[in-house]
């Protein structure tokens, strides 16, 4: 089946850490996404990419690092620099195009110790 | 800039009665717009979605119409069930950087027995 994966589900960060989410696809999409989802809250764009080895910074995108080497892959990596990084991530992708859909994951959590 | 505005929950219902989540955009041009549901725990998915002017989009017994007069795009349902209950986000996609999606803060929707 066609979908995307993200692990882990839970993944524990201590102070001065830095720590990487995974996430991957196979629904042969050119561009992903990284969100951030606060308690209660929408949900906030971090990182986006339209193609391999190019990405592009979002709303929130200070403490945070992507790279994109591969279609499949896009992995997102919380800095120690993200004074605030306990949330709900979530990664999705889309073909390019008007009207395209972005196909979300299942989320990591991320709890600071 | 694009933006995206919906009704504030929880929205609480009995069985079997009428949903109505309302949304309103803001947006240049003809945005393609979407409503996703997301369950405790999980990914966004995507609940159904129209992509021009009068486009009516179905899925579930759920339906929303594009209207681009009143810029709207309103979740609704006639006869909800215990199972609907979940988070519901309205998104637009920008016609001219259709990479970028505006996602609504979400609304809780709990359905009681």
């Amino acid at each position: 089946d066609g979908g995307i994966t993200q692990s882990p589900k839970y993944l524990f960060r201590k102070e001065g850490q830095n720590v990487t989410l995974s996430c991957e696809q196979n629904l042969n999409h050119d561009a992903m996404y990284w969100y951030r989802q606060d308690p209660g809250q929408g949900l906030r764009l971090i990182y986006y990419s339209q193609i391999v080895n190019d990405f592009q910074k979002g709303d929130i995108a200070e403490g945070y690092s992507v790279s994109r080497e591969k279609k499949e892959s896009f992995p997102l990596t919380v800095t120690s620099a993200q004074k605030n990084p306990t949330a709900f991530y979530l990664c999705a992708s889309s073909g390019q195009g008007q009207g395209e859909t972005q196909y979300f994951g299942p989320g990591t959590r991320l709890l600071v110790l | 800039g694009d933006s995206v505005t919906q009704m504030e929950g929880p929205v609480t219902l009995s069985e079997e009665a009428c949903l109505t989540i309302n949304c309103t955009y803001t947006a240049t041009g003809y945005p393609s717009l979407f409503w996703y549901v997301q369950y405790p725990g999980e990914g966004l998915q995507l609940l159904l979605k129209a992509t021009k002017a009068d486009d009516k989009g179905s899925n579930k017994g759920f339906e929303a119409t594009y209207r681009k007069e009143t810029t709207s795009f309103h979740l609704e349902k006639g006869s909800v069930q215990v199972s609907d209950s979940a988070v519901y986000f309205c998104a637009l996609s920008d016609q001219y950087n259709f990479n970028k999606f505006y996602f609504g803060s979400g609304t809780k929707l709990n359905v009681k027995p």
